[in-house]
């Protein structure tokens, strides 16, 4: 079955600075790349993602790049802020998008 | 639309008991999936749904069983509880076809096996 490793498993950033989360994967027929943010005690909620063909999405201070030769992608939060303080969790889903595979999350921290 | 829920909240059973976890989602969505959530191990699917009448075996299916009768409904049976049960569960759906397949989360069940 798929394998996803998610890197680091914390994070600690001074307010305004960048935070980059990465993640790679088994399976060469994956081609949906989700990221989902669970902030304590609460549900996860989808907060950006990208499919295999495309290479980087954007939106505002997040961005997600993908490489598919190498079955890497990386979460990208520019500018942080203390609301950005949660855990973070890649997820690889196959064609079909129906079974989805998650890595171990990132608890991120952002230090005012 | 009440998007996806889950009952009950928080559940303590004693080892060798059963229960079933209920989960509904009012947003005609094809997929459902169910999660367990433990420290350090991120979510892990335990079972999922392509639609009514249809279910499948995740990456930890063993002592749960599932069963889709309705689009809405997915509940998810713990056959004879064991303490490594002991987790935060989360139901989720999402939609087939080729729009958003943005998961949709419940809030989850505490569930602690004594």
């Amino acid at each position: 079955g798929e394998n996803v490793e998610q890197h680091p498993s914390t994070l600690s950033v001074q307010e305004g600075d960048s935070a980059v989360i990465k993640c790679t994967y088994s399976d060469s027929a994956s081609n949906y790349f989700p990221w989902y943010k669970q902030e304590l005690g609460k549900r996860p909620q989808l907060i950006i993602d990208i499919r295999s063909n495309v290479g980087e999405k954007k939106d505002q201070r997040i961005a997600v790049t993908l490489n598919k030769t190498a079955k890497h992608f990386s979460l990208h939060i520019t500018e942080t802020q203390p609301e950005d303080s949660a855990v973070y969790f890649c997820a690889v889903a196959p064609g079909g998008y129906q079974k989805v595979t998650f890595g171990t999350g990132t608890k991120l921290q952002v230090i005012p | 639309n009440a998007g996806v829920t889950q009952t009950p909240k928080f559940q303590v059973l004693k080892t060798g008991q059963s229960m079933t976890l209920q989960c509904a989602q009012d947003m005609n969505h094809e997929y459902m999936s169910w999660y367990r959530q433990d420290p350090g191990m991120g979510l892990r699917l335990i079972h999922y749904s392509v639609g009514a009448g249809i279910t499948d075996q995740g990456e930890v299916p063993n002592g749960y069983n599932v069963s889709r009768s309705t689009t809405e409904d997915f509940p998810l049976r713990l056959l004879s509880a064991a303490p490594s049960q002991t987790s935060v569960y989360f139901c989720a759906s999402s939609l087939r076809g080729t729009g958003s397949h943005e998961q949709f989360f419940g809030p989850g069940t505490r569930l602690t096996v004594l």
